[in-house]
């Protein structure tokens, strides 16, 4: 119940295309629904989030897409560049824990 | 800058060794957080604390102990004891744990090798 599951496990994409990354939970009570990004050696850091009372959520390039009725939410990385090239975590909370999707690891190719 | 600061970035254990791994903090945060990364398997909690003087077993506590004495400052122990020990250790800070808004703010890392 309080696992994320994530998907793929590692992607490549054109320079350009469209990336994106789906997580799907169970736990009902998540209430909070935020995407890190990580490049090597580093940690992450908070990319996007959204909360389920809306249904899409977009900064910039990036864009939040959730579906509450079937416990899914998908990142989407509109023009991916050789820069977006990093480990995407999605996440979910409720309480003071954050709980973490496996990564994915997205490579942009010129 | 305001920021967390964790030391080593990289160490090396043999193995029976303990080892400390420091994580400062100076943004005020009340809560901090130890996550521990292996390929394939993302960020797993091992403590977490709320307060001074307070903290809580995550989902991988076994083989490793903290301390919390200062609010900006919130030691991992990794002991002897831990089978598999290493890893990539990542320390977190956020500003309230009353409500986890997933608003975690981590540090650099520290990379853990048993020779």
């Amino acid at each position: 119940q309080q696992q994320v599951k994530q998907s793929p496990q590692s992607l490549i994409v054109q320079k350009g295309g469209i990336s994106i990354i789906n997580c799907a939970y169970e736990n009902t009570a998540f209430d909070y629904f935020p995407w890190y990004q990580q490049f090597p050696g580093k940690g992450p850091a908070l990319l996007i989030a959204i909360r389920p009372d809306v249904s899409e959520k977009k900064e910039g390039r990036f864009t939040i897409s959730f579906n509450k009725s079937a416990k899914q939410f998908s990142l989407h990385i509109m023009d991916s560049q050789p820069g977006d090239s990093a480990t995407y975590f999605c996440a979910a909370s409720n309480t003071d824990k954050l709980i973490f999707g496996t990564g994915t690891r997205l490579q942009v190719f010129p | 800058d305001g920021g967390i600061t964790q030391s080593p970035k990289y160490l090396f254990r043999k193995e029976g060794q303990n080892v400390t791994l420091s994580c400062e903090q100076n943004l005020n945060h009340d809560a901090m957080y130890w996550y521990r990364q292996d390929p394939g398997q993302g960020l797993r909690l091992i403590y977490y604390s709320q307060i001074v003087n307070d903290f809580q077993k995550g989902d991988i506590a076994e083989g490793y102990s903290v301390s919390r004495e200062k609010k900006e400052s919130f030691p991992l122990t990794v002991t002897s004891a831990q089978k598999n020990p290493t890893a990539f250790y990542l320390c977190a800070s956020s500003i309230s744990s009353s409500k986890n808004t997933g608003e975690l703010f981590f540090g650099e890392g520290s990379r853990l090798t048993v020779l």
